[in-house]
């Protein structure tokens, strides 16, 4: 089967980093991508990843190994309105379909 | 973006009524999606539809059926509402051609309560 595991929930300190690992197995791969999404609110595109690397956009960094299934999403000098979940997903075909994690609920903390 | 915008935003109905969601887009894109999302779970796709009058199955179709007559227009019905399909509903769209691949930009949401 296709699945893709995300942490539910972290807690980092405001000035902090923290990293969101995923990790998916899936039929096939056309790319991952970063959605954030505030409580009560569509997901917004944060970044996309096809090839194994890091993309860095700002204060948010994303990574990928396609060999190991894996994925993080860096976010440095964590910001109040990080506060958010953070939904990890995969392109398995052509379609625009995406196959999505659960979300990880980021709390930051004073 | 892809100037999507769903209707209604909230809607408390009771079992066994017919329900539709609207969803508009302004950016003449082939594809459309319905996807809902629930506490527990990722965003699960409905249905979607690559053009006019072309529309596909996702993971958890039943209940519900889809409409495209429009390019502009996707709509999702849920012809016998269940408390089940208490959700909110997303619909999504790629933003504009040749954008980038699989980039999907979402309208506000539904908010569908089943009484």
């Amino acid at each position: 089967g296709q699945n893709i595991d995300q942490p539910t929930e972290m807690t980092a300190t405001e000035g902090a980093i923290v990293q969101i690992n995923c990790t998916y197995q899936t039929s096939g791969f056309n790319g991952l991508f970063w959605y954030q999404q505030h409580a009560g609110e569509a997901p917004t595109f944060l970044s996309y990843n096809v090839l194994d690397g890091l993309e860095e956009k700002g204060r948010f960094s994303s990574f990928l190994s396609r060999s190991k299934g894996y994925s993080y999403l860096l976010l440095k000098e964590l910001q109040m309105k990080d506060s958010a979940s953070y939904l990890c997903a995969v392109s398995s075909d052509s379609n625009y379909q995406l196959i999505w994690g659960a979300g990880t609920k980021l709390i930051i903390k004073p | 973006d892809a100037g999507i915008t769903q209707s209604p935003r909230h809607k408390v109905t009771e079992t066994g009524t017919p329900v539709t969601l609207r969803c508009h887009q302004t950016e003449n894109h082939r594809y459309m999606y319905w996807y809902r999302q629930d506490p527990g779970h990722g965003l699960r796709l409905i249905h979607y539809s690559y053009g006019v009058k072309d529309t596909d199955k996702g993971e958890v179709s039943d209940g519900y059926s889809v409409s495209r007559s429009k390019t502009e227009d996707f709509l999702l019905t849920l012809e016998s509402a269940t408390s089940s399909q208490t959700s909110v509903y997303f619909c999504a769209s790629p933003p504009v051609l040749g954008s980038g691949a699989n980039v999907l930009t979402f309208g506000a949401g539904s908010r569908l309560t089943v009484l």
